[in-house]
């Protein structure tokens, strides 16, 4: 079946430092990849997607490239804030008929520290 | 928009309780799921429902049932709360998108509510 593998953490870094959390997967036919992010004491929100090969998401500084030769979507921030303390999930959508749930990767605790 | 709301944000039960936690949405969207998140674990998707009417099973169902009477609204049971259900249930909805194009769509997730079985 599908899944995910991601850094496990947690990631202690100091603000303006550069940012890589590996993500790589598992899946049949072509999924769509997402990054969500949950902030402390909330729930999850995206934070970026790609839904087909070679694409690029980015938001707020984060961006991942969906590299189907490796199947990997690596997330990466050249500068990282104290704001951007988080845990952040690698996730999946199948394609075909049960393209429309979510596999989830167990999560990477990120601490930027001033 | 309110967007997803859960209701109780957190609530203790003694085991053999039991309890409903409600999830709603103010977007018109169909398709509506319940996650646990634990420790170490990720999120893990426990039923979802795609309309209206229809539930389905996820990858962790036991002991939990659903219910989606009316579209806003989706319920997850636990009939005979056990110590193993002590977590962060998440619910969550999407738009439910036709031409194969659901899964390229975004989740929507509610703030989630905090359950401790004694």
């Amino acid at each position: 079946g599908d899944s995910v593998t991601q850094m496990e953490g947690p990631v202690t870094l100091s603000e303006e430092a550069c940012l890589t959390i590996n993500c790589t997967y598992t899946a049949t036919g072509y999924p769509s990849l997402f990054w969500y992010v949950q902030y402390p004491g909330e729930g999850l929100q995206l934070l970026l997607k790609a839904t087909k090969a070679d694409d690029k998401g980015s938001n707020k500084g984060f961006e991942a490239t969906y590299r189907k030769e490796t199947t990997s979507f690596h997330l990466e921030k050249g500068s990282v804030q104290v704001s951007d303390s988080a845990v952040y999930f690698c996730a999946l959508s199948s394609s075909g008929g049960s393209n429309y749930k979510l596999t989830f990767g167990k999560g990477t605790l990120l601490t930027v520290n001033p | 928009n309110a967007g997803v709301t859960q209701t109780p944000k957190f609530r203790v039960l003694k085991t053999g309780q039991s309890m409903t936690l409600l999830c709603a949405q103010d977007m018109n969207h169909e398709y509506m799921y319940w996650y646990r998140q634990d420790p170490g674990m990720g999120l893990r998707l426990i039923h979802y429902s795609v309309g209206e009417g229809t539930t389905a099973k996820g990858e962790v169902p036991d002991g939990y049932n659903v219910s989606r009477l009316k579209k806003q609204n989706f319920l997850l049971g636990l009939e005979s709360a056990a110590p193993s259900q002590t977590s962060v249930y998440f619910c969550a909805s999407t738009r439910g998108l036709a031409g194969g194009l659901a899964g390229t769509d975004t989740q929507y997730f509610g703030p989630g509510t905090r359950l401790t079985v004694l």
